[in-house]
């Protein structure tokens, strides 16, 4: 099992703050991607991150591919309220299997 | 804007029944998997399937469960004999290309196995 682990598991921060999100594993995956999910709903890609080193930015969001493809970052500047979900890493690696993060609740305080 | 759908939203069983979840992936992809989340847990996957054959599958999808794409346009997962601790959401998903293609998921069936 490849594990990827996320940190924090939980967050709580107030409109306008910024955080960012770790995604960690010990293995190397081909690609990344980011989720979001709501409760109750199916996870939505937010970005997939391929080549190591990569930045990629959405609007307020900004992710990055760690160079030797272990491990990425999710940072969100100036949260909204909106931005509360649960964000999931998930990386895919050369056995073609999909492995999903243990996430990261985060809530935006108006 | 293309999605993947899955019916039903709800499926309450009781042990040891066999349950189809169904799901219409988008027209144009060709690869197609299914995932559980166990409710506070994260998304398992289980299976990978392209071109009418599994593709990869996942300690978790033993002999119980089964899928198929019986007609152009749905993909059903089959569970056997239910236990009570499959009761999970179960995610659809498809994808373009497999080997890191973005992967577009259904909203999700929730089985509750009593």
């Amino acid at each position: 099992t490849q594990l990827l682990e996320q940190s924090p598991q939980f967050l709580s921060i107030q409109e306008g703050e910024n955080l960012t999100v770790y995604c960690n594993s010990s293995s190397v995956f081909s690609s990344l991607q980011w989720y979001r999910q709501e409760p109750g709903e199916g996870p939505v890609l937010l970005v997939t991150v391929v080549t190591g080193g990569e930045v990629k930015k959405l609007k307020r969001l900004t992710f990055q591919f760690g160079d030797a493809r272990k491990d990425s970052s999710l940072h969100i500047t100036a949260a909204q309220p909106g931005d509360t979900g649960l964000y999931l890493c998930a990386g895919y690696n050369t056995g073609n299997q999909f492995y999903f993060g243990t996430g990261t609740s985060l809530t935006v305080i108006p | 804007e293309p999605e993947v759908t899955q019916t039903p939203s709800h499926q309450v069983t009781q042990m040891g029944q066999e349950v189809i979840l169904r799901c219409v992936p988008i027209s144009n992809h060709l690869y197609f998997y299914w995932y559980r989340q166990i409710l506070g847990q994260k998304v398992e996957f289980l299976v990978s399937f392209y071109n009418n054959e599994i593709s990869e599958k996942s300690e978790i999808f033993d002999d119980q469960f089964s899928v198929e794409r019986p007609d152009g346009s749905n993909f059903t997962l089959k569970i056997r004999s239910t236990k009570l601790e499959d009761s999970a959401m179960y995610f659809c998903a498809s994808s373009v290309r497999q080997g890191g293609s973005e992967q577009y998921f259904g909203p999700g069936t929730r089985l509750t196995v009593t």
